[in-house]
Order: structure tokens, then C-alpha cells, then sequence
């Protein structure tokens, strides 16, 4: 199957800061990858839409100014969690479809945030 | 509202039972894909079975078989010959075509037994 890879797996910043997390295809380009926000027991949430080469697509709820996502080439999106707060402490994950319109996602393996 | 309803939030299981996880799922679109996926407690997703909408057939892949209900909207997944490997959470997803993105069910925590 296709790898998506995604760096780094854990993170600890302060209150104000920012983090960037990357997600990346190592084996295939992916003009669409899809983050993902999940909280301890609870299921994978979509935060956004990455479309290379263009705006990313939010979902309803999600502050797009305080969650960048950029995606810069076909094999690379990354998430920017700007002025993170301890209520951003959460698993971050990407995902990217080998076929934008059909079939799996591939995950990362995620990144773990914690702010303290 | 609810795409992907999975109503099981704990199954314990004896090891080399069968399991079935149930999920149900809401859509209007005809063309979607329905998956599963594995979280174990390092929290990467394992894909485990894919099923779409046009296929007749239900999906197997080793253990692992779709019980695919179109009528009712039912993805079950059913386990056979439970492992203490497979004690992990697991998710039913669904993929509406037009919308590409991955939805998914509130996930189950699966405990297999010795």
C-alpha cells in the first residue's frame, strides 16, 4: 500500500506557541490530503481539506486562522496550530487517498500535541 | 447529523470467538465506500476492508468479512477466530464519492480475553 509519513509523532510547546506538523506521501502524489484532530477516547474528527496548490477547505467549527494548512507541493501538506493553547493538546492526523475521487485513505502515524 | 453510527462502545470477546462490530451508516448519495479501520493503542490507523456501494458481493479479506446490508444501511464487520492482537478500537468510515472526504463512526473497543 501507498505511505504516508508524518513528523513529528509527539510534540510538547508552550502556551502562545506555534507548532507545524508535516505530512507527507513518501511513495505517490496526493493532490488531496485530508487532518484529522482526535481527542482521548473519542473518534477522528475532520478538521480540513488540503488541496495542493490552492486555499484548504474547513470544516464548520474549525478556525482557520489558528489552524494553517498549507500544501506545497503534490507529496507535502503541512498544519500550523498558531498561538497554541492547552484545549489544542490533542492527536493530530493526516490521510491521503492514492484516488482523489475513490478507494482508502492512507494515515500517518500521527502527532501527539501537548501544550502546557 | 450522524453519518456513521456505530452503537457498540465496549465488546469483550474470549479469544477464538467470532466478534461482529456493527455500524450503521446515512446517505443519499448512491455512490459511497464503506471501510474499517484498526487503532490500537499507538494510535495508528490500520485499514482492515473496503466495501462499495455497486459491489454485490460482501468484502472479505482473510478474518475480516464486510456483512454489507444495502436496504438497511449496515456495514458490520465480523471477525472470525478472534486474536489477542485484535483487542484495539475500531472505526467504520464512509466515503460519499462527490464529497471524497472519510467520515467516521464514533468507533468500538474491542477486548479479547484469554
Amino acid at each position: 500500500g501507498a505511505v504516508v509519513s508524518q513528523h513529528p509523532s509527539w510534540v510538547i510547546c508552550k502556551s502562545g506557541t506555534s507548532v507545524k506538523i508535516e505530512c507527507r506521501s513518501l511513495d505517490f502524489q496526493a493532490t488531496t490530503m485530508f487532518w484529522y484532530r482526535q481527542f482521548p477516547k473519542q473518534s477522528l474528527m475532520l478538521m480540513a481539506t488540503s488541496n495542493e496548490g490552492s486555499k484548504a477547505t474547513y470544516e464548520q467549527g474549525v478556525e482557520k486562522d489558528k489552524f494553517l494548512i498549507n500544501h506545497a507541493s503534490l507529496t507535502l501538506s503541512t498544519l500550523t496550530v498558531t498561538s497554541a493553547h492547552p484545549e489544542d493538546s490533542s492527536f493530530y492526523i493526516c490521510s491521503a487517498p492514492l484516488d482523489p475521487g475513490a478507494g482508502e485513505l492512507f494515515f500517518g502515524e500521527g502527532s501527539r500535541l501537548t501544550v502546557l | 447529523a450522524q453519518k456513521i453510527t456505530q452503537t457498540q462502545p465496549g465488546m469483550f470477546v474470549q479469544e477464538k470467538e467470532a466478534v461482529t462490530l456493527d455500524c450503521t451508516y446515512d446517505t443519499s448519495d448512491q455512490s459511497y465506500g464503506l471501510f474499517w479501520y484498526k487503532q490500537p493503542s499507538s494510535g495508528e490507523m490500520i485499514f482492515l476492508i473496503y466495501q462499495g456501494s455497486y459491489d454485490e458481493q460482501n468484502a472479505t479479506e482473510g478474518r475480516y468479512s464486510l456483512n454489507f446490508q444495502k436496504a438497511r444501511k449496515s456495514a458490520n464487520l465480523v471477525i472470525s477466530a478472534s486474536q489477542l492482537g485484535d483487542s484495539a478500537m475500531y472505526f467504520c468510515a464512509m466515503r460519499e464519492w462527490g464529497a471524497q472526504k472519510l467520515v467516521f463512526g464514533q468507533g468500538t473497543r474491542l477486548t479479547i480475553n484469554p
